[in-house]
């Protein structure tokens, strides 16, 4: 049973518009979550992280937010990019070093 | 500074064959993971260690086997391939258990 989910398997956007990209779990024993990008034939990349005790963590145009009563963490590309398309993965952990990952989430900038 | 390198890129068995994926790290992690990624599904840990000479089940281990005789190896052996090992399989690593993982390209397996 998955405990991290990416609901949405694709999204389109236009260059210099937002993307939203979701992400819910079930584990209330997730305390850190992160996100990572895969470009094609590549390994994931790690992008961004959000600890439990915050609500909110910003690096250049990626923003995390995390809603823990609600279960759920959204990242925001702003403005996006034609080199942001690609897979981004959300992921979970509980205070050790095993990752829970989403099923990830395919981005499309479009020109 | 390579990071994480994987070998081979791709590799097609058939049912019943064994085979060793390699992975290394020039970055001097002590913790290394196996995961696999399925369509449709996120990356699932297989097996994972957390020093030279320890090795431990993740979600996901069943017919596979792991071997770190070195810190900077890796090995994921399959010793009698099935189709449902049909998979991208990467490998990943970091410094302690609360950094940031680096993953490799990744291996394509096809199992026929």
């Amino acid at each position: 049973d998955q405990q991290v989910k990416q609901n949405s398997p694709s999204l389109s956007v236009q260059e210099g518009r937002i993307s939203i990209l979701n992400c819910d779990y079930t584990n209330s024993m997730f305390d850190y979550f992160l996100w990572y990008k895969k470009y094609p034939a590549e390994g994931p990349t790690f992008l961004i992280s959000i600890s439990s005790i915050k609500d909110k963590n910003e690096d250049g145009r990626f923003t995390v937010f995390l809603n823990k009563s609600a279960k759920h963490l959204s990242l925001h590309i702003v403005p996006s990019q034609p080199g942001d398309s690609a897979v981004y993965f959300c992921a979970a952990s509980a205070n050790d070093y095993k990752l829970s990952f989403g099923a990830g989430t395919t981005v499309t900038v479009r020109a | 500074n390579a990071g994480v390198t994987q070998t081979p890129k791709f590799r097609v068995l058939k049912t019943g064959q064994s085979m060793t994926l390699l992975c290394a790290q020039d970055m001097n992690h002590e913790y290394m993971y196996w995961y696999r990624q399925d369509p449709g599904m996120g990356l699932r840990l297989i097996h994972y260690s957390v020093g030279e000479g320890t090795t431990a089940k993740g979600e996901v281990p069943d017919g596979y086997n792991v071997s770190r005789l070195k810190k900077q190896n890796f090995l994921l052996g399959l010793e009698s391939a099935a189709p449902s090992q049909t998979s991208v399989y990467f490998c990943a690593s970091s410094l302690d258990w609360q950094e940031t993982q680096y993953f490799g390209p990744g291996t394509r397996l096809l199992v026929l």
